[in-house]
């Protein structure tokens, strides 16, 4: 079957670093999606992993490492904003599948 | 603008209805999705269409049926045989297929099966 597993609740303080993992356990590994979603709107697109390594863009990074089967999302210099769920979502041959989504709270 | 418009934002329907959900999409993408999102569960694909006139199923089409009669439009029907329809509704799509294109989604239909 496949698996993925994101931890389902984190909280962090504004200006601080977080980082949110993902692995995963799927048939078959094209590349791995982030998306922020706030509640009760769409997903939104972050970032997208194919190659090993770490891809940064502006306050968010996004890693992966396809022979563990983990991946991290890092979001610096936390803002109120960045209150939101965040998923994890892996590329297959014929399909997009999503683990069930960190929702990450910012406190002042 | 380009983008994925769903419609309505909220639907209230009666057990036992038929409704249908609408998306359109003006970013010539070919292929589009849909997903149903419930709390504590991860995104679950209904249905996808890569091409006009052609669908798949997803990991939970039963209880529900789609259409693909133009390029911009990929509107869902809840039927009554749906046994849990009460969910939050999301459209996607993408350049070509889902293999490696990013699926861009439209803001979603609350359905609330009363």
């Amino acid at each position: 079957g496949q698996n993925i597993d994101q931890p389902t609740e984190m909280t962090a303080t504004e200006g601080a670093i977080v980082q949110i993992n993902c692995t995963y356990q799927t048939s078959g590994f094209n590349g791995l999606f982030w998306y922020q979603q706030h509640a009760g709107e769409a997903p939104t697109f972050l970032s997208y992993n194919v190659l090993d390594g770490l891809e940064e863009k502006g306050r968010f990074s996004s890693f992966l490492s396809r022979s563990k089967g983990y991946s991290y999302l890092l979001l610096k210099e936390l803002q109120m904003k960045d209150s939101a769920s965040y998923l994890c979502a892996v590329t297959l041959t014929d399909k997009l599948i999503f683990g069930t989504g960190t929702r990450l709270q910012v406190f002042p | 603008d380009g983008g994925i418009t769903q419609s309505p934002k909220y639907l209230f329907r009666k057990e036992g209805q038929n409704v249908t959900l609408s998306c359109e999409q003006n970013l010539n993408h070919d292929a589009m999705y849909w997903y149903r999102q419930d709390p504590g569960q991860g995104l679950r694909l209904i249905y996808y269409s890569q091409i006009v006139n052609d669908f798949q199923k997803g990991d939970i089409a039963e209880g529900y049926s789609v259409s693909r009669e133009k390029k911009e439009s990929f509107p869902l029907t809840v039927t009554s045989a749906q046994k849990n329809p009460t969910a939050f509704y999301l459209c996607a799509s993408s350049i070509s297929g889902p293999s490696t294109d990013t699926q861009y989604f439209g803001p979603g239909t609350r359905l609330t099966v009363l």
